[in-house]
């Protein structure tokens, strides 16, 4: 099984719709990210949690909210979906603790969300 | 500011012809530096990363990387690409503090040629 799961893989939604992208992790890592990735611009950091009770904004983090449910789970909403956050999303874990430099990330598969 | 640059866009090579992926930085210090592989469908696995020490790192599927801090370069090599390296290659850039967070490039596509 995988060690980073997001669902779901694919969505085609409408402009004004509420959307949650859910996010989960069996690798016990205390870090998750959302990045969304675009052609040309490699992936931006919408949001990041180094544990369940912190929560930070990213570069990109206007138009959307996220959750923190557990250590194993992170989700990205977007409160009303608008055409330019087509994108595909992507989850990612690290387990870099707070003395320990920003250590590799691993991701999950991605989710195509198409905004109409 | 902080920057990851990837000036190639699109790559092709011939099967078993040799690679270098060029990237350059802008950072503050010397930075953590890595390399990420996207396979068409699939999310980002880590090739190589460099932290300190030896400037060469190797990675996996038989990918190297040099850090030359004189030219802020961290270019990916390959002496010999096989059709399965066709894919999107990420070059990205971290800081030592436990706050930081990873900067990526645009990505390099690499096709290949039969």
């Amino acid at each position: 099984d995988a060690d980073v799961t997001q669902t779901p893989r694919n969505r085609i939604t409408k402009t004004g719709k509420r959307i949650m992208l859910e996010c989960s992790q069996t690798k016990g890592h205390d870090r998750m990210y959302w990045y969304r990735q675009d052609p040309g611009l490699g992936l931006r950091l919408i949001y990041y949690s180094f544990d369940v009770k912190d929560i930070n904004k990213g570069e990109i983090s206007d138009g959307y909210s996220v959750s923190r449910q557990a250590q194993a789970k992170f989700s990205l909403s977007l409160e009303s979906a608008i055409p330019n956050q087509t994108a595909l999303y992507f989850c990612a874990t690290s387990d870099a603790g707070q003395s320990v430099p920003l250590g590799e990330q691993f991701f999950g598969p991605g989710t195509r969300l198409t905004v109409l | 500011a902080q920057s990851v640059t990837q000036p190639d866009i699109h790559i092709t090579v011939s099967e078993g012809a040799s690679l270098e992926l060029r990237c350059n930085y802008s950072y503050g210090a010397t930075p953590y530096l890595f390399w990420y592989v996207q396979s068409p469908g699939q999310g980002l696995q880590l090739l190589l990363k460099y932290f300190s020490g030896d400037t060469l790192v190797q990675g996996i599927k038989g990918f190297e990387a040099e850090f030359k801090r004189s030219q802020s370069s961290f270019n990916l090599r390959k002496p010999s690409v096989h059709w399965s390296d066709a894919a999107e290659y990420f070059c990205a850039v971290a800081g030592y503090s436990s706050a930081s967070k990873i900067i990526f490039g645009s990505g390099t596509r690499l096709s290949i040629r039969p």
